[in-house]
């Protein structure tokens, strides 16, 4: 079974609009942590923002936010404001258990930024 | 340039050549981490090193041989490789196994 999926495989949106890519994840362990990742056409993966299992607040780092809803193992990204640049692929991934644990990733999401 | 430099970035090698992939951090991480990411598939994890040591093969075939001479440096010795070898290859490293992964640019494999 899929521990992290993603089902955008593709987004287009305009410019300067918000945008929410979807996260799901499967996990019976408590203790978890949750990632995204941006890789652009360069082919690096940058690291974006992360949410622990047991934060209270919703993760925020600039533009990008996650929204965390626990009970419905929904970690959403969302990006205000997007830009031209932030056209590439997104990659949610997770964490489970303790640190020694190796991180799973979704699918990830192809976005499109219009002018 | 993220902390993590690959080598090269690009790659086309025959179904009998031999070559090796290289990465290298300098970012004082104790984990490393190469992935294969083929078209429309997850990131795929092959191997884990912490301190040096393999502490993860997920079932890779024989044909991929990792290398870790020191906490700094990973390779990955390709032989014989198929066709469907063909992806965008990842190093990752990271402070400890779980933190989170600073990735290199990768090398894109091409076998023919």
């Amino acid at each position: 079974a899929q521990k992290i999926t993603q089902t955008q495989p593709g987004m287009f949106v305009q410019e300067k609009e918000a945008v929410t890519l979807d996260c799901t994840y499967d996990t019976s362990d408590p203790s978890y942590g949750l990632f995204w990742y941006k890789q652009p056409s360069s082919g690096e993966m940058i690291f974006l923002i992360y949410q622990g299992s047991y934060d209270q607040q919703n993760a925020t780092e600039g533009r990008y936010s996650l929204n965390f809803q626990k009970a419905r193992k929904s970690a959403n990204l969302v990006i205000s404001a997007s830009q031209l640049g932030d056209s590439a692929m997104y990659f949610c991934a997770m964490r489970e258990g303790n640190r020694d644990d190796k991180i799973i990733f979704g699918k990830g999401t192809r976005l499109h930024i219009l002018p | 340039e993220t902390g993590v430099t690959q080598t090269p970035r690009h790659l086309v090698m025959g179904m009998t050549n031999k070559k090796s992939l290289k990465c290298e951090q300098h970012l004082g991480h104790n984990a490393m981490y190469w992935y294969k990411q083929s078209a429309k598939k997850p990131l795929e994890l092959m191997f884990v090193y912490n301190f040096k040591e393999q502490t993860e093969n997920n079932s890779v075939p024989s044909r991929f041989s990792p290398e870790c001479p020191n906490s700094s440096h990973l390779f990955l010795h390709l032989h014989t490789l198929q066709p469907e070898d063909s992806a965008l290859y990842l190093c990752a490293s990271s402070q400890e196994i779980g933190d989170g992964y600073t990735f290199g640019s990768g090398t894109r494999l091409t076998v023919v």
